[in-house]
Order: structure tokens, then C-alpha cells, then sequence
């Protein structure tokens, strides 16, 4: 079936470095797509999403890069921070369905 | 965005026995729905938790083996019956209106562990 792929399982960077985490997913049907943080005990939370009508969104340090052509999104973290260290997992939904579909996620270490 | 609230937040079981895990949301939502996460893995869907009938069960999962209730559009219950160490996971519940323009929130997650 379908499915969405992470290229890093971890990723280590100091704290106050950009951070990047990939996602590749294979639906062309895909329509929207989300980022979730998950901090070690706890649930999944939103952090950002973003249709496919647009390329980029920004929020509060994080940006969301969507390349519809080779099907892939990005999270790029500005300045990371030691609270930033969690499992973050891309999830995308298509046709109308509310129910997405995750990636395998993405854990981030950040030393102080 | 709605604030998800479950119970019990871990427990430590023995075969063959049941464990019911109860879920609360804030506020009235459309969708509720149940998920595991095996240990460093991502989520997979269970069931779709239904309001007044029965849930829509994932391919792998049947409602013998997880039976589910949602009996009010705040509240749903997932028992995981007779319970074998490949049960040990984490369980958790998400709710949303359902609406192309919102997304899922979890709950915490419950921490179960069969011995």
C-alpha cells in the first residue's frame, strides 16, 4: 500500500543549530500533511501542517517545506532547542479521509 | 484544539487476563479513535471509535480481541482482552471533529505491560 518514510531515524545537533527532518511519502493522492513531536512518555502533539496548495508554512521556529514534485516535506527547526529533543513523525491524509497515515518517525537529540 | 485525558496511564498485567483503558476529551468531538505504538515505533490505527454503534475495526484488529465502547461524544473505552506479551504496548486515543481543516489530538497514552 501507500506509505510515508522517514530518510533519518536519528539525528543529533547542538542546541542552537537548525534542524532538518525529511519525509518521503508515496501517495500522489496526498493532500495534507502534518508534523507531530513526541516527547518521551507522552502522546503524539501537532506541531504544523500544510496543504498541498503551498510549498512552505511557517510557524514559531519550525517551517514546513513541501516538495509535491519528488513527494517529499521537510521540518526545519530554527535554533533547537534541549526541549526540542523527541520522536517527530510525518503523517499525511488524502481523499478526503480524516485519518492519516504515519511515517516511522524521526528521533532528535540535542546536546547541550 | 481538545484536551485528551486517559486512564489508567500504565499498568503491568498477567496473561491471559483484560485491561480497560478509559478515554476523556474536553469537549465534544465527532471522531475518536484508538491506537498502538510498539516501543520506538510509529502509530498504527485500531479502530474508529462510533457514537452510538459499533467501532470500525483496521485490518489485524477484531472486537473480540480489543472491543471498544464510546457510548457519548466525550468519552470511549478500549479493552484489550485476554492479554499475551505481544499486547505489551503503548495504547492511545485521538479525537477530532473530523473536519478537512483540523487535525487529531492524543491523549498521553497508556503504558501497558503483560507479563
Amino acid at each position: 500500500g501507500e506509505s510515508v518514510g522517514l530518510h533519518l531515524p536519528t539525528l543529533s545537533v547542538q542546541e542552537g543549530d537548525n534542524s532538518i527532518i525529511n519525509c518521503a511519502y508515496s501517495n500522489s493522492a496526498s493532500d495534507y500533511f502534518i508534523w507531530y513531536k513526541q516527547e518521551s512518555g507522552k502522546g503524539p502533539q501537532f506541531i504544523i501542517d500544510i496543504r498541498s496548495n503551498m510549498d512552505k508554512r511557517q510557524g514559531q521556529r519550525v517551517t514546513v517545506l513541501l516538495n509535491k514534485t519528488v513527494k517529499h516535506l521537510s521540518l526545519q527547526i530554527a535554533a533547537t532547542q534541549p526541549g526540542d529533543s523527541a520522536v517527530y513523525f510525518c503523517a499525511e491524509r488524502s481523499g478526503g479521509s480524516y485519518i492519516p497515515t504515519f511515517g516511522r518517525g524521526t528521533s532528535l537529540i540535542v546536546h547541550p | 484544539s481538545a484536551v485528551i485525558s486517559q486512564k489508567p496511564s500504565r499498568d503491568i498485567c498477567q496473561r491471559g487476563t483484560s485491561l480497560t483503558i478509559q478515554c476523556q476529551v474536553d469537549s465534544q468531538v465527532t471522531m475518536m479513535f484508538w491506537y498502538r505504538q510498539q516501543p520506538g515505533q510509529s502509530l498504527t490505527l485500531i479502530a474508529t471509535a462510533n457514537q452510538g454503534s459499533e467501532a470500525t475495526y483496521e485490518s489485524g484488529f477484531v472486537i473480540d480481541k480489543f472491543p471498544i465502547s464510546r457510548p457519548n461524544l466525550t468519552f470511549s473505552t478500549l479493552t484489550v482482552s485476554n492479554m499475551s506479551p505481544e499486547d505489551s504496548s503503548i495504547y492511545l486515543c485521538s479525537a477530532g471533529s473530523g473536519s478537512s481543516t483540523d487535525t487529531q489530538y492524543f491523549g498521553p497514552g497508556t503504558r501497558l505491560t503483560v507479563l
